[in-house]
């Protein structure tokens, strides 16, 4: 069965700093797709970045980075330069098969604060 | 408005009552969603649906009613609200082929 496993309950980091937020998934699909979403305080679901399981190269959106090894299932987040506006819940998610699947499950999140 | 919109935003109701949360978006998607979101279990899919008039149980349908008669609606219903279904619901669409899921505002809902 799909899980979603987002070990970090919260994390912190220095202002300008790099940080990684972890996610491992389990899936007994070849075809899957994996995501990150981004929610502030305010409570919206902001989507970041997004990888799919073919893709040969890490996808990279700005600061952000999918550090993707399949052989570890694991799709962890990195932040690069992190900013105060960073400062928020972050979900992993996983959806089975690349584009046609219907269900995307999510882990519990990390939530990262960022100190000035 | 253009995009996806959810209403209320918030709601306050009695255990046994119906309640029905509203999901409306203007891109025309075929797929659909509804999610809740409690503290330390991320989001669950409650039900989805690939087009109008086709829906589908997702992680925790139990307690909850979708219809969809129309591409751009999606409502929720909670047919007896009980406590355990307090939370904040969120309501997603995206096209057929992206990877990208749009997410609504959000609805508070507490039941007492």
């Amino acid at each position: 069965a799909q899980k979603i496993t987002q070990t970090q309950p919260g994390m912190f980091v220095q202002e300008k700093e790099a940080v990684t937020l972890d996610c491992t998934y389990d899936t007994s699909d070849q075809s899957y797709g994996l995501f990150w979403y981004k929610q502030p305080s305010s409570g919206e679901m902001i989507f970041l970045i997004y990888q799919g399981s073919y893709d040969e190269q890490n996808a990279t959106e700005g600061r952000y980075s999918l550090n993707f090894q399949k052989a570890r299932k694991s799709a962890n987040l990195v932040i690069s330069a992190s900013q105060l506006g960073d400062s928020a819940m972050y979900f992993c998610a996983m959806r089975e098969g690349n584009t046609g699947g219907f269900k995307t499950i999510f882990g519990a999140g990390t939530r990262l604060f960022v100190k000035a | 408005d253009a995009g996806i919109t959810q209403s209320p935003r918030y709601k306050i109701t009695e255990t046994g009552r119906q309640v029905t949360l509203m999901c409306h978006q203007t891109w025309s998607h075929s797929y659909m969603f509804w999610y809740r979101q409690d503290l330390g279990h991320g989001l669950r899919l409650i039900y989805y649906s690939a087009a109008a008039d086709i829906t589908d149980k997702g992680e925790v349908p139990d307690g909850y009613v979708v219809s969809r008669s129309k591409t751009e609606n999606f409502p929720l219903t909670l047919e007896s609200a009980t406590r355990s279904q307090t939370s904040v619901y969120f309501c997603a669409s995206r096209t057929g082929t992206s990877n990208e899921q749009f997410f609504g505002p959000g609805t508070r809902l507490t039941v007492l």
